[in-house]
């Protein structure tokens, strides 16, 4: 059975400093893998995904994630954090049936 | 871009009313979802339908039903509500793969329910 796990619940960082938030998998066979980003009171928001090809990955906002398949991880990372990255980030993994959602890392910025 | 649109974005029901959340998009998807999300859960599937009139269980159905008559609309219902069944609760909507590639899900807003 395909699962996703984010160890981190909460995660608090300076304005500016650097992100990178954990994601890791467990898929059958090769894994489709996504990021998005929730901000409160909203849906969720695509922020990047991997299928194929070059395991690092550029999104929106700034943000990249790099797929590691030795370690089932697929982290997401932002050089310089801005007040309004503070939201919930939510990794995914799956195919063409079903994508699984892990239980999300909730970001909080202080200036 | 895509839009989704869930009807309401707050409901408050009462227990044993049965209840209607409604999903719209408008870019001709062929499969739809819905989830609940709740807080340390993340989302958890209800059901997804890859077509008009097709729908298949997700990971939590039971307490729910869902209807597809039109492309375009994803109905889900709470058939005797419960206060178990108080959350926040997403539809998404997909393309179908085009060429090798499996497309992203895209969401609406939420409706936040809750029973009484």
């Amino acid at each position: 059975a395909q699962s996703v796990t984010q160890p981190d619940i909460h995660i608090t960082v300076s304005e500016g400093a650097s992100l990178e938030l954990r994601c890791n998998y467990s898929y059958g066979a090769t894994p489709y893998l996504f990021w998005y980003v929730q901000s409160p009171g909203q849906g969720l928001q695509l922020l990047l995904k991997y299928f194929s090809g070059d395991t690092l990955v550029q999104g929106i906002k700034g943000f990249e994630a790099e797929f590691k398949r030795s370690q089932s991880s697929f982290n997401l990372r932002k050089p310089s954090v801005h007040w309004s990255d503070a939201a919930e980030y939510f990794c995914a993994v799956g195919g063409y049936q079903k994508v699984t959602f892990g239980t999300g890392t909730k970001l909080q910025v202080i200036p | 871009d895509v839009k989704v649109t869930q009807s309401s974005r707050y409901l408050v029901k009462r227990t044993g009313e049965k209840v209607f959340l409604e999903c719209v998009q408008d870019m001709d998807h062929e499969n739809m979802f819905w989830y609940r999300q709740d807080p340390g859960l993340g989302l958890r599937l209800i059901y997804f339908s890859y077509d008009v009139k097709m729908k298949e269980k997700g990971d939590i159905p039971e307490g729910y039903s869902v209807s597809r008559e039109k492309k375009e609309r994803f109905s889900l219902i709470l058939e005797s509500a419960s206060t178990n069944q108080t959350s926040m609760y997403l539809c998404a909507s997909r393309t179908d793969r085009t060429g090798d590639y499996i497309q992203p899900q895209h969401f609406g807003d939420g409706t936040r329910l809750s029973i009484l």
